[in-house]
């Protein structure tokens, strides 16, 4: 089975600062890969998403991912926080050919003014 | 406007009280999933389905069933509900499964006393 590793449960990052979250998953083969945000009380809405296409994926609201092999990561950045980015993001995987999805436990990104 | 819509959005019940949380989707999506949500842990899959009439299990299937009798449905049954069952539940729906986008509903909190 898959798993997927977001280093920080909690990261505070000042409005315009850079936001780094972290994704890490375990695969032999290079799997789908996906980031979500939820805002409190709503479901997940899609941030972006990998499918072996460009290594340097461009997402919604200015934040983009670069999935690296070597490293099997899949980090999620933003080079200015806006205050409206406050939520808990997921990192999602699914490995092809396969019809599971596995999520990491999530990262709650506060952002100070 | 394209939608999951889960129903009901909140239920406290007692131990063992048969439920069912309806999942309804309008985009004439294949793939169908549910999934529980823990502080901690992210989102866990408990069933899937691939279309009408398949369906499988997921990571925590237990003491869960569901059904897909119609392409838009995808009902989640708790036959004997216990107190760990208690959690925060979604809906999701994408035209296939592997590398496509999941869309989700609002949740449904259950409570089980």
């Amino acid at each position: 089975a898959q798993s997927v590793t977001q280093l920080g449960s909690h990261v505070s990052v000042s409005e315009g600062a850079l936001v780094l979250l972290r994704c890490n998953y375990s695969s032999s083969v290079p799997p789908y890969l996906f980031w979500y945000v939820q805002y409190p009380n709503q479901g997940l809405q899609l941030l972006l998403k990998y499918t072996s296409a460009a290594t340097l994926v461009k997402g919604i609201n200015g934040f983009e991912a670069e999935f690296k092999k070597s490293e099997t990561s899949f980090h999620l950045t933003k080079p200015s926080a806006h205050m409206s980015d406050a939520a808990e993001y997921f990192c999602a995987v699914s490995d092809p050919g396969f019809n599971k999805f596995y999520f990491g436990s999530g990262t709650k990104l506060n952002v100070k003014p | 406007e394209a939608q999951v819509t889960q129903n009901p959005r909140y239920l406290i019940t007692v131990t063992g009280k048969k439920l069912t949380v309806t999942c309804s989707q309008n985009m004439n999506h294949e793939y169908m999933s549910w999934y529980r949500q823990d502080p901690g842990l992210g989102l866990r899959q408990i069933y899937y389905s691939m279309n009408v009439e398949v369906t499988d299990k997921g990571d925590v299937p237990e003491g869960y069933k569901v059904s897909r009798k119609e392409k838009r449905n995808f009902p989640l049954i708790l036959e004997s509900p216990s107190p760990n069952q208690t959690s925060l539940y979604f809906c999701a729906s994408s035209v296939g499964a592997g590398g496509q986008p999941q869309h989700f509903g609002d949740g449904t909190r259950l409570s089980i006393l």
